[in-house]
């Protein structure tokens, strides 16, 4: 079967670096993305990676090894702001998305 | 970039009614939007894919006849809970990609999503 795994929760101290791992068995790679989760909210695109290396957006770094079946998302400088669930998500073979259940971050003072 | 509408935010019904939700993309055309459900705490459920001007595909274990989905424009899907009750509570969540198909780095926007209580 297809198969996401990311850590349930995570606490990090305000303006730390904290990085939320994924770890994934999919039927195929087409793209793997990260999106951001306020609770209640939808979700929004934080980032792609369809290539193995690092990609960089601001305060946000996303990490790919297709060989390794791994992705990583790198958060610098936290805010406060930035607490909420951090989705994982493959593109396989078919198209079809597939979601990890979401790491929860919690931004401590 | 890409906007999705979605309403109601919030709904509160009678057990045995049923309940509209709307998924609009604002400045784009999709033919296939997406419509997934997410208990707390859990990850999105994918329960259907719908595609304009056609069925829609549902997935396995989602009863298409209790969750009627309706795609009649580029710009609308609508996603109606027949005779709701409490286990239909949940938090639905539409999304949609611009172009004819979710692939290369085209990115799914997502609603604000519907959060829909059944007493």
């Amino acid at each position: 079967g297809q198969n996401i795994d990311q850590p349930t929760e995570m606490t990090a101290t305000e303006g730390a670096i904290v990085q939320i791992n994924c770890t994934y068995q999919t039927s195929g790679f087409n793209g793997l993305f990260w999106y951001q989760q306020h609770a209640g909210e939808a979700p929004t695109f934080l980032s792609y990676n369809v290539l193995d290396g690092l990609e960089e957006k601001g305060r946000f770094s996303s990490f790919l090894s297709r060989s390794k079946g791994y992705s990583y998302l790198l958060l610098k400088e936290l805010q406060m702001k930035d607490s909420a669930s951090y989705l994982c998500a493959v593109r396989d073979s078919n198209y079809q998305l597939i979601w990890g259940a979401g790491t929860k971050l919690i931004i401590k003072p | 970039g890409a906007v999705v509408s979605q309403h109601p935010s919030r709904v509160i019904c009678k057990s045995g009614t049923s309940v509209k939700i709307e998924c609009r993309s604002l400045d784009f055309q999709a033919t296939t939007m997406f419509w997934y459900r997410q208990f707390p705490k859990k990850s999105l459920m994918l329960m259907a894919t719908s595609n304009e001007g056609s069925k829609a595909t549902y997935e396995q274990g989602v009863e298409k006849d209790k969750f009627l989905i309706n795609h009649a424009s580029l710009t609308l899907s609508t996603l109606t809970v027949t005779s709701a009750h409490p286990e239909d509570s949940s938090f639905y969540i539409c999304s949609a990609s611009p172009g004819t198909s979710f692939s290369g780095a085209n990115v799914l926007t997502f609603g604000a999503g519907s959060r829909l209580t059944v007493l």
